[in-house]
């Protein structure tokens, strides 16, 4: 298996919905990382887990909340979300202390409405 | 202020010749280079990368050329194909690893046919 799979791949909330995206890898990669592209812009790092760690969080709002509950998942938990946050959220995973292997997902589509 | 610069938007190129993308760098910390393949609402695809110690590193069609001194790269595309119209992104790491990638602002590729 050498994909990263997210899910879902569409996501439609209101501002007040809690709803969370998900990011799955089973190639033993021990960092993963959550970006955040909007149109026509490169692909932004939000946050980085290193063996199911927190090691970097890119000054995101608390509306924001990463977690890594095992080695293979990371989900991205939205709550309060403003219309501005509509963007393309794509996880990544690849070998800690390596870049061996980073591979991106295709990437969850969010609208917030 | 923008640690990874690609100054063209897009690049037009007639089907069998040399594509060449390039990218430069203001960071000297950083010591990997990727180049990846981007189409609307995917992941980006991961084409070719290379490391500070090396000048080169080729991969079929897809050769990457890395100028230390001037902080430069270039990705080379030979021969184009109509299947490499999309966009090319450049990004760059730099501490040993999983502290995720800066991106440049893309490049358009289309190839002519």
């Amino acid at each position: 298996d050498t994909e990263v799979t997210q899910t879902p791949k569409h996501l439609v909330m209101g501002m007040t919905n809690k709803k969370s995206l998900k990011c799955e890898q089973h190639m033993g990669h021990r960092a993963m990382y959550w970006y955040k592209q909007k149109a026509k812009k490169p692909p932004e790092l939000m946050f980085v887990y290193s063996y199911e760690k927190l090691s970097i969080n890119e000054s995101v709002p608390s509306r924001f909340s990463p977690e890594c509950p095992n080695s293979s998942l990371l989900n991205l938990h939205l709550h309060a979300l403003q219309p501005e946050d509509s963007a393309l959220y794509l996880c990544a995973s690849s070998l800690a202390g390596d870049y061996g292997g980073y591979t991106f997902g295709s990437g969850t589509r969010l609208t917030v409405v | 202020d923008q640690q990874v610069k690609q100054n063209s938007p897009s690049l037009s190129v007639q089907e069998g010749r040399i594509s060449i993308l390039n990218c430069d760098y203001t960071n000297s910390m950083f010591d990997y280079f990727l180049w990846y393949k981007k189409y609307p609402a995917e992941g980006p695809t991961f084409l070719i990368s290379i490391s500070s110690i090396k000048d080169k590193n080729e991969d079929g069609r897809f050769t990457v050329f890395l100028n230390k001194s001037a902080k430069h790269l270039s990705l080379h595309i030979v021969p184009s194909q109509p299947g490499d119209s999309a966009v090319y992104f450049c990004a760059a790491s730099g501490g040993g690893g999983a502290d995720g990638l800066t991106f440049g602002k893309g490049t358009h590729l289309i190839i002519q046919p």
